[in-house]
């Protein structure tokens, strides 16, 4: 089982306020990521981050922004919700050294956001 | 073009059968290759990675062809369990460590 941990799993919230998502792995992996899921839909990679004080943006365009200050801690932050932003949001982590294994994401269980 | 490609089913099929499915994927330097299980409103877990030889993992096998530019996933003797989309993930480049997606293929096992 990944070690890796999402709060909050639901939120409801209303248009304009700001929010964080939390995700947080206790394995030491380098690399996090975080993908956005729409219901019966492909992950698509919005954030990911190769190691502290380290962060790009990901293949679909995000109003989000997220912080790497810590190894184990890669929030994500909406500064002013919107509807359009209701979605699953999915935070994965990689161990990123050079091996077979080292390659291999593992998945929070997600946190799914619904703005009204 | 999509970069992975996967038939997204749904492929019904009776408990016992054998289902096999596969992805296709437009890089031809595309250096690793995985299958993730996802249950409904659940996250991806992780099933197998794909190696270049060919492996199995108890009533599943994935295969790899590189000069067809796709990966397989088997599942033998299917249980109702294995109801689940089943995403196959790739990475492009050498030095990158973002899996690419596909948009996963939905199989259903009855009773």
């Amino acid at each position: 089982e990944a070690d890796i941990y999402q709060t909050p799993r639901y939120l409801v919230i209303g248009t304009g306020k700001k929010i964080t998502l939390e995700c947080s792995q206790t394995m030491g992996h380098d690399k996090m990521y975080w993908y956005q899921q729409d219901p019966g839909m492909e992950l698509h990679l919005i954030h990911y981050s190769y190691g502290v004080n380290s962060t790009e943006k990901g293949d679909l365009s995000s109003e989000s922004t997220v912080s790497r200050i810590r190894t184990e801690h890669f929030p994500l932050t909406l500064e002013s919700a919107r509807p359009s932003h209701t979605s699953q949001y999915l935070c994965a982590s990689s161990e990123g050294i050079r091996g077979r294994s080292s390659y291999e994401q593992y998945f929070g269980p997600g946190t799914r956001l619904t703005v009204t | 073009r999509k970069e992975v490609e996967q038939d997204p089913g749904p492929f019904n099929v009776p408990e016992g059968a054998t289902v096999a499915f596969n992805c296709t994927y437009s890089n031809s330097a595309s250096q690793s290759f995985f299958w993730y299980r996802q249950d409904c409103r659940k996250e991806p877990k992780l099933l197998m990675s794909v190696y270049s030889s060919g492996n199995e993992d108890g009533r599943f096998t994935a295969q790899l062809n590189r000069a067809s530019q796709y990966i397989s996933l088997l599942i033998r003797d299917s249980k109702l369990s294995d109801s689940a989309t089943y995403l196959c993930a790739v990475i492009f480049r050498s030095n990158d460590y973002k899996l690419s997606f596909g948009a996963g293929t939905t199989v259903t096992v009855r009773a």
